[in-house]
């Protein structure tokens, strides 16, 4: 059973284009997020949301936009693509149990090309 | 902001060696998690280390945390290939319990791990 799962797996499109990455989990967490791994295998936090509310917000340009719809779901919408977006983003989520956080799970990528 | 240091950045071994990768914090660990990652996957949890002198194994896998819990090891045991892959370690900020810092993870930037038969 897949706990973390993302589509498309790859993704090429041209620079301007605008994309979208879909993450759902069926963990029954209540705390999703957005990382982003780039070229030297560095991971990132972009954004997180909890009980679909955003908690963080990393300095990401304004053409990310991520829209948590229910508490599995967590999707990430990219406007006007560039070259530098490429890279491989990581949906993840935990469960925020009595104020811990616990654990994070991650989900298989998604390798995003841009031309 | 808190940042984590791995050593080494790549590691070369032959089967059935041992070896070890660090994790250095510039700041207490509130919880320190190793994540493995292999080519074209997504990571996969091994261990999480919260109390200073903890330490935790799986299979051939040990884990620790030192006292100041400022730093961690991660320890391999008689290597197989199927060990090969990128390590990381990541870790939350100490003492903050609420808003947005807690939740996220600030990684290190990975161990290259090469294991030759």
């Amino acid at each position: 059973d897949t706990a973390v799962s993302q589509t498309p797996k790859y993704l090429v499109t041209q620079m301007g284009n605008d994309k979208s990455i879909k993450c759902e989990q069926n963990l029954g967490h209540d705390t999703m997020y957005w990382y982003k791994q780039d070229s030297k295998k560095f991971l990132k936090i972009m954004f997180s949301y909890n009980n679909k509310e955003l908690i963080i917000n990393e300095t990401v340009p304004n053409r990310f936009s991520p829209k948590s719809p229910d508490k599995a779901h967590l999707n990430l919408h990219i406007n006007s693509l560039e070259l530098g977006d490429s890279a491989v983003y990581f949906c993840a989520s935990s469960h925020d149990q009595l104020g811990r956080r616990l654990t994070q799970y991650f989900g298989p990528g998604t390798r995003l090309t841009v031309l | 902001s808190q940042e984590l240091e791995q050593s080494p950045q790549s590691l070369i071994v032959q089967e059935g060696k041992n070896l070890t990768i660090n994790c250095t914090s510039s700041k207490t660990l509130y919880g320190l998690y190793w994540y493995k990652q292999k080519y074209g996957e997504g990571l996969i949890f091994l261990m999480m280390l919260q109390k200073g002198g903890e330490e935790k194994s799986h299979e051939k896998i040990t884990a620790k945390l030192d006292e100041k819990k400022q730093q961690s090891s991660l320890h391999i045991t008689a290597s197989q290939p199927s060990h090969a892959g990128i390590y990381l370690c990541g870790a939350r900020p100490l003492g903050i319990n609420s808003g947005g810092s807690n939740y996220k993870l600030t990684f290190g930037k990975g161990t290259l791990l090469t294991v030759n038969p």
